[in-house]
């Protein structure tokens, strides 16, 4: 399975666009790139999916260059309850195997 | 309605102790996960089924043992209890379309070994 490499942290002011990109340089041809989002004593919460180009939901906005080897989440607008950790994860779609990174932790300040 | 619920949410015990843990789910999946989430917030795969049969086994101690008695329950008895047991369990469950895959996962199990 293609590891993924985030940045441990960010910190963000309210209202601004945060993008958080992940590294997954051994993405495979079937692998689909998929986020989460974490609260404190929560479990995690599929946030959005997607193969190629972009992807936009009302959560949120996913980037993915041609060659696959990254991708970029966009939070647009993020507020104080933004403030979670943020998982990128790369794997076959329907795979029973999945790995989650360390993930990136996102701080909003007001 | 709760999608994905485990039950208890807190577990408190001693060293040596077997305990329970049980999720259910019903969303009319046919996969169902356990993941253990340490003190690091690392979040690691234990355990994945498939329509009540165990497909992945993340080299779990033995002392862990899940058990599906159908598509919507997936429990998890534990022997002998260790401290380092003591984390943050989550269920979670996916229905496995070609195509798309979505993890939806319980509120968590927190366990603590004394």
């Amino acid at each position: 399975l293609a590891k993924t490499t985030q940045p441990i942290s960010m910190d963000s002011y309210e209202g601004q666009e945060v993008n958080i990109t992940c590294s997954h340089n051994n993405i495979a041809t079937n692998d689909y790139i998929t986020w989460y989002q974490q609260f404190p004593s929560q479990g995690p919460r599929f946030i959005i999916q997607g193969y190629k180009t972009k992807v936009t939901n009302e959560v949120a906005s996913l980037f993915i260059p041609a060659d696959r080897k990254s991708s970029t989440l966009s939070l647009p607008r993020v507020s104080l309850s933004d403030t979670a950790v943020y998982y990128c994860l790369v794997g076959i779609t329907g795979g029973f195997k999945t790995i989650f990174g360390a993930g990136t932790r996102l701080f909003v300040k007001a | 309605d709760t999608a994905v619920s485990q039950t208890p949410k807190y577990l408190v015990t001693q060293m040596g102790n077997d305990k329970s843990i049980k999720c259910e789910q019903n969303l009319g999946h046919d996969t169902m996960y356990w993941y253990k989430q340490d003190s690091k917030k690392f979040l690691k795969i234990m355990f994945s089924y498939n329509n009540k049969e165990l497909i992945i086994n993340e080299t779990v101690p033995n002392r862990f043992s899940p058990k599906s008695p159908d598509k919507a329950h997936l429990n998890l008895h534990i022997n002998s209890l260790e401290l380092g047991d003591s984390a943050v369990y989550f269920c979670a469950s996916s229905l496995r379309l070609a195509g798309q895959e979505t993890q939806y996962f319980g509120p968590g199990t927190r366990l603590l070994v004394l």
